[in-house]
């Protein structure tokens, strides 16, 4: 079984609709982060995360610690989200552990 | 404030030979980690490097891969000897300390190995 478990491995969406995409890991972690990889593959930190909730602009990322459990919100979607989510678990050197990603594509 | 540099960009080596990979972290940055992207799968940590010294190379295969990161110049990732297998996209990340989780990545080695 993988340290980190992401759902769904892939995401059609409307542009406009609530996305919710889950990451679940088993091991401790100093921090979880949300990555995103563009198409040209290209890696972007979107959030670093060790408790609770942090938003910025149209993305909302939410950790339980309890429950070694984390979630993406895109709200109001739009064609230029598509791209391969990320999810990353920090160990005590900050080595990311990655899940397999979610690729998300969001129609107009 | 340049982000984290890589090049090159786009390697192309034949069976044997050997790949040079660089990452120059950004400016105040002294840890460097390197990872792996194997065609269709996904990111997988590698090495973790602070300046002349190797902190974590767990995630790095025992034979032909080496890493460094000089007091001065660029982080450096060695493969000797290439397979097909090495075929991959090759990300460096940096973060200024140990304190500090954030990674900003750089954008990635495309190695082919024909």
């Amino acid at each position: 079984k993988n340290e980190v478990e992401q759902s769904p491995q892939n995401l059609t969406a409307q542009e406009g609709e609530f996305i919710t995409i889950n990451c679940s890991y088993s091991v401790g972690i100093s921090a979880l982060h949300w990555l995103q990889q563009h198409p040209g593959g290209g890696i972007v930190s979107l959030f670093m995360l060790s408790s609770g909730k942090k938003k910025h602009g149209r993305l909302i990322a939410t950790i339980n610690i309890q429950e070694k459990h984390s979630s993406l919100h895109i709200t109001a979607s739009h064609p230029r989200d598509s791209a391969v989510y990320i999810c990353a678990v920090g160990g005590d050197n900050n080595d990311m552990r990655f899940g397999a990603g979610t690729r998300l594509t969001v129609k107009p | 404030n340049a982000g984290v540099m890589q090049n090159p960009r786009h390697l192309v080596r034949r069976r044997g030979q050997e790949a040079r990979l660089r990452c120059s972290p950004m400016k105040g940055h002294s840890h460097v980690y390197w990872y792996r992207q194997l065609p269709e799968e996904g990111l997988k940590f590698m090495v973790y490097l602070q300046k002349e010294n190797i902190i974590d190379e767990s995630g790095m295969p025992k034979e032909r891969f080496s890493a460094e990161f000089p007091k001065e110049g660029p982080s450096i990732l060695r493969i000797q000897q290439v397979v097909r297998g090495d075929s991959a996209a090759y990300f460096c990340a940096s973060s200024p300390n140990r304190d500090s989780p954030q990674q900003f990545f750089g954008p990635g080695t495309r190695l082919t190995v024909l």
